[in-house]
């Protein structure tokens, strides 16, 4: 596996802000994906992100809503830009690790995000 | 598009009693299935996986069995225990490194 930290770990944001939420890995990955967890649902993935190359979304999400930078192996950032109150929600990190098992992904501890 | 149904959405047993959570998926391509324990406040944490070519996997309590004529996979927890409480999460993966994952399921163990 690896060690994955994000921070900050929640924040209470005002809306219209930005937040920018980092992801740092303790080993080189290729593949690092960021996803959004909202209360007491499942996760849905923003996009993933490969060093080296542009971020691919997913459908409903956007570039400009959410930047991503990915300046190598081991980091990331996601921002969440002119936030509402419906960005409220986790949004996690995680890596795609090539172990004997295949492609598996393991994920950050996740950053609360409340706007108020 | 690609899916993944996962049933069902809240499971109670009893303590020693079994458990089995079962998802299916659309995408024939799909190769690779993990399975996550998430508890309250934490981070999903891979408990299991099975690949297409495998029909079975057991680790200690916990096993996941394949079907791919029928595109279904399931969890078994056996002889549950009160830390076995958590919402589980099944997840497809067809080599584009991208996963769908189910709805997720609530295990209660009850005392």
């Amino acid at each position: 596996s690896a060690v994955i930290s994000q921070k900050p770990s929640r924040d209470i944001c005002q809306r219209g802000t930005s937040l920018t939420i980092q992801c740092q890995v303790d080993s080189q990955v290729t593949m690092m994906f960021w996803y959004r967890q909202q209360p007491g649902q499942s996760l849905t993935l923003i996009a993933t992100a490969n060093q080296g190359s542009e971020a691919t979304y997913e459908s409903g999400f956007v570039i400009d809503k959410f930047p991503i930078s990915r300046p190598n192996l081991t980091f990331s950032t996601l921002t969440v830009s002119n936030m509402s109150p419906e960005d409220s929600s986790i949004y996690l990190c995680s890596v795609g690790l090539n172990g004997g098992s295949g492609d598996t992904q393991y994920f950050g501890p996740g950053t609360r995000l409340t706007v108020l | 598009g690609e899916n993944v149904e996962q049933h069902p959405s809240t499971l109670s047993v009893q303590e020693g009693d079994s458990a089995v959570i079962k998802c299916t998926y659309s995408d024939s391509a799909s190769n690779y299935f993990p399975w996550y324990k998430q508890e309250l406040g934490k981070r999903p944490q891979l408990i299991i996986d099975i690949r297409s070519n495998v029909g079975e996997k057991k680790d200690q309590r916990i096993a996941v069995t394949l079907n791919k004529t029928a595109k279904h996979f399931s969890l078994h927890i056996t002889e549950t225990q009160p830390e076995d409480s958590a919402v589980y999460f099944c997840a497809a993966h067809s080599g584009t490194y991208k996963y769908i994952f189910g709805t997720g399921t609530r295990l209660k163990v009850l005392a």
